[in-house]
């Protein structure tokens, strides 16, 4: 099973509102990710978690806030955002460097 | 610095047509990994093939067939036949090793296919 689940599909939320976003993936591993891809570009990389620790952000801002519960579920936190954030939130899951990384269907969030 | 170049912004075919994705790479490390990705206008990422450095050997599954020269850094994906069901963006990555043995997919600016009955 290469499933990565991710909920919830659509979101519309304002900009002073707080939502969170749900990942989830039974494949045991232990490095999981959060991207944001605008539209008609490449995925980039917000955060990466490895054995549930925080390892990389790459210089997000503080309105988005992960969350790693425990080894399956990756949560990100949304909270004052504003519309530019509007985009596709993709969580993707590995094993250890080198492998492929599972991505799920994605969050498609909107900013109002 | 890693680099992913994928010249072709979009490519239009008409069904059963073999078309060839490029993908070119810039690495300064000596291992590293090569990716495809598949993205349907649904929106998932779907991983298609995962290459080391150590291994240059083509691939083929299907209708798909990958070339990987190190010579010319080049990572090309071919789809004979093509179908409809090809449309997609198709994204070629390098990986980045992290800390705590994990990677950022350097993805490059992706391929749009369009394949017409």
């Amino acid at each position: 099973d290469t499933e990565v689940t991710q909920t919830p599909k659509h979101l519309v939320m304002g900009m002073t509102n707080k939502k969170s976003l749900k990942c989830e993936q039974h494949m045991g591993h232990r490095a999981m990710y959060w991207y944001k891809q605008k539209a008609k570009k490449p995925p980039e990389l917000m955060f990466v978690y490895s054995y549930e620790k925080l390892s990389i952000n790459e210089s997000v801002p503080s309105r988005f806030s992960p969350e790693c519960p425990n080894s399956s579920l990756l949560n990100l936190h949304l909270h004052a955002l504003q519309p530019e954030d509007s985009a596709l939130y993709l969580c993707a899951s590995s094993q250890p460097t080198g492998n492929e990384q599972y991505f799920g269907p994605g969050t498609r969030l909107t900013v109002t | 610095a890693q680099k992913v170049t994928q010249a072709q912004t979009e490519i239009s075919v008409v069904e059963k047509e073999d078309v060839t994705l490029d993908c070119v790479y810039e690495t300064r490390d000596t291992t590293y990994y090569l990716f495809w990705y598949k993205q349907p206008p649904s929106g998932e990422l779907v991983f298609l093939i995962r290459r080391n450095s150590f291994d240059e050997q083509n691939e083929i599954s299907g209708r798909y067939s990958w070339n990987f020269q190190k010579s010319t850094s080049s990572f090309n994906f071919t789809i004979t036949a093509s179908q409809v069901v090809d449309s997609a963006v198709y994204f070629c990555a390098l990986s980045e090793p992290l800390r705590w043995n994990t990677d950022k997919l350097i993805f490059g600016t992706g391929t749009r296919l369009q394949v017409f009955p």
